[in-house]
């Protein structure tokens, strides 16, 4: 079946970094561009990046813009965030989601504490 | 402040109709597709239309969209006890070429 899982989250001190996976199954991963959304705990959902199918083409939100670099390795079946200089407020669950959002995975917990 | 703006919160009883607006501007709900989502609690959100009006298979006709302009509205008839729930509108920005989320609305059935 159609699937999307993510890994990669955890506890990580400010100004380290980490580097999040999203593993697709079930369906042709490099016709789809992919997008990276995260959600604060409490908050609504916010849109993190976005990448071309064929990954020449990438987009970031002002929060993450020089931070974070959003990858794909089609040969894989998977999609990468890669985070650097992080932050108390990237604190947040991570979703990977397919083109027009229709497939989401389950989210990875990434909190940034000291 | 979400460039995308959604009342935070609206609320029904059982059997009527909802509808939740969505408002931005020329640069990306007027000229772009909007889609809407649904997030369950301790859930990933779901796809509810896309492209302004079209619904996913699976998603009941009770779910509905439009648009006309710089905004968008979700209605929601005959209204169920398992619609409680986070309710987003999304639409791309092309001034911006970002993505964008409205601050979404909370969905109470009474």
């Amino acid at each position: 079946q159609v699937q999307l899982v993510e890994s990669g989250g955890g506890v990580v001190q400010p100004g380290r970094s980490l580097r999040l996976s999203c593993a697709a199954s079930g369906f042709t991963f490099s016709d789809y561009g992919m997008h990276w959304v995260r959600q604060a705990p409490g908050k609504g959902l916010e849109w993190v990046a976005l990448i071309s199918y064929h990954g020449s083409s990438k987009y970031y939100a002002d929060s993450v813009k020089g931070r974070f670099t959003i990858s794909r390795d089609n040969s894989k079946n998977t999609l990468y965030l890669q985070m650097n200089s992080l932050r108390a407020e990237d604190t947040a669950v991570y979703y990977c989601a397919r083109e027009v959002g229709d497939v989401w995975g389950q989210g990875t917990t990434v909190t940034v504490s000291s | 402040q979400s460039v995308l703006t959604q009342p935070p919160s609206a609320s029904g009883t059982p059997g009527q109709r909802v509808i939740i607006s969505c408002s931005g501007s020329r640069s990306n709900i007027e000229i772009n597709y909007v889609h809407w989502y649904q997030q369950l609690p301790g859930t990933a959100p779901k796809l509810l239309i896309y492209r302004n009006n079209q619904r996913p298979s699976g998603v009941p006709d009770r779910f509905s969209a439009s648009k006309s302009g710089t905004s968008a509205s979700l209605a929601i008839s005959g209204l169920r006890s398992e619609d409680e729930a986070d309710y987003y509108c999304a639409a791309w920005d092309d001034s911006l070429s970002v993505g964008l989320f409205g601050g979404g609305t909370k969905l109470t059935v009474l």
